[in-house]
């Protein structure tokens, strides 16, 4: 099993730019998740999946969409890259939402730099 | 809104040490606590998760610790390696308002050989 896997691994866009960021699970689970990690802000939810066909708003959803493709694959999607938007994303999944056993396993991330 | 403090930020440990990580929040309405591994320009590795229900889980040479009432989780590491070396995170997923994991800034841990 691969886990958690995402592409690209880095990416550098100019601002204004669109792209957007692949995620795939082959563990099954039902939820999936993303976050970004920022130097001083630590990891923050921007969007989740509780489970195929639902999407929600994290901490930090403003400037991305995102898309539950199919179980496997949540996608995030910047439609206008900013500066402010330079991160290290990362996606996650766990078996379930809301339960006490739901452990979370994460991607490899994506380092994204926008100029 | 949860909060989840980490202490030390930094730590720096003679290798062979046992060595104590702590963690705190502010909400006790939690659903589970999880600890992460991060080595430098990597993911996270899931190390150990405990249930609200639960008071400890052990997994190889590390021990984490739950008391939900007072809000505070502890990570033990017998016998530290150089290959410990990393930063540790806490997270905890809340019962209440945003359902989502909460993380803590972390602890730098560098184990000398």
């Amino acid at each position: 099993n691969a886990g958690v896997t995402q592409t690209p691994k880095f990416q550098v866009l100019k601002t204004g730019q669109s792209m957007t960021l692949q995620c795939a699970q082959d563990m099954n689970h039902n939820s999936m998740y993303w976050y970004r990690q920022d130097p001083g802000m630590g990891l923050r939810l921007i969007y989740y999946s509780a489970s195929e066909g639902t999407t929600d708003k994290g901490e930090v959803p403003n400037g991305y969409n995102v898309s539950r493709l199919n179980k496997r694959e949540f996608s995030l999607r910047l439609e206008s890259a900013a500066p402010s938007q330079t991160s290290v994303y990362f996606c996650a999944s766990s078996e379930r939402w809301r339960s006490s056993y739901n452990e979370q396993f994460f991607g490899p991330g994506t380092r994204l730099t926008v100029l | 809104k949860q909060e989840v403090t980490q202490i030390p930020a930094a730590l720096s440990v003679p290798e062979g040490e046992n060595l104590v990580l702590n963690c705190s929040f502010t909400d006790s309405a939690i659903y589970n606590l999880q600890w992460f591994r991060q080595d430098p320009g990597k993911g996270l590795t899931s190390l150990l998760l405990i249930q609200s229900s639960q008071r400890e889980q052990t997994s190889g040479r590390l021990n984490a610790s739950l008391d939900k009432s007072s809000g505070r989780s502890t990570l033990y590491i017998a016998a530290s390696q150089p290959g410990d070396s990393a930063t540790y995170l806490c997270a905890v997923w809340g019962d209440t308002g945003r359902r989502a994991l909460t993380f803590g800034s972390g602890t730098r841990l560098q184990v000398q050989p």
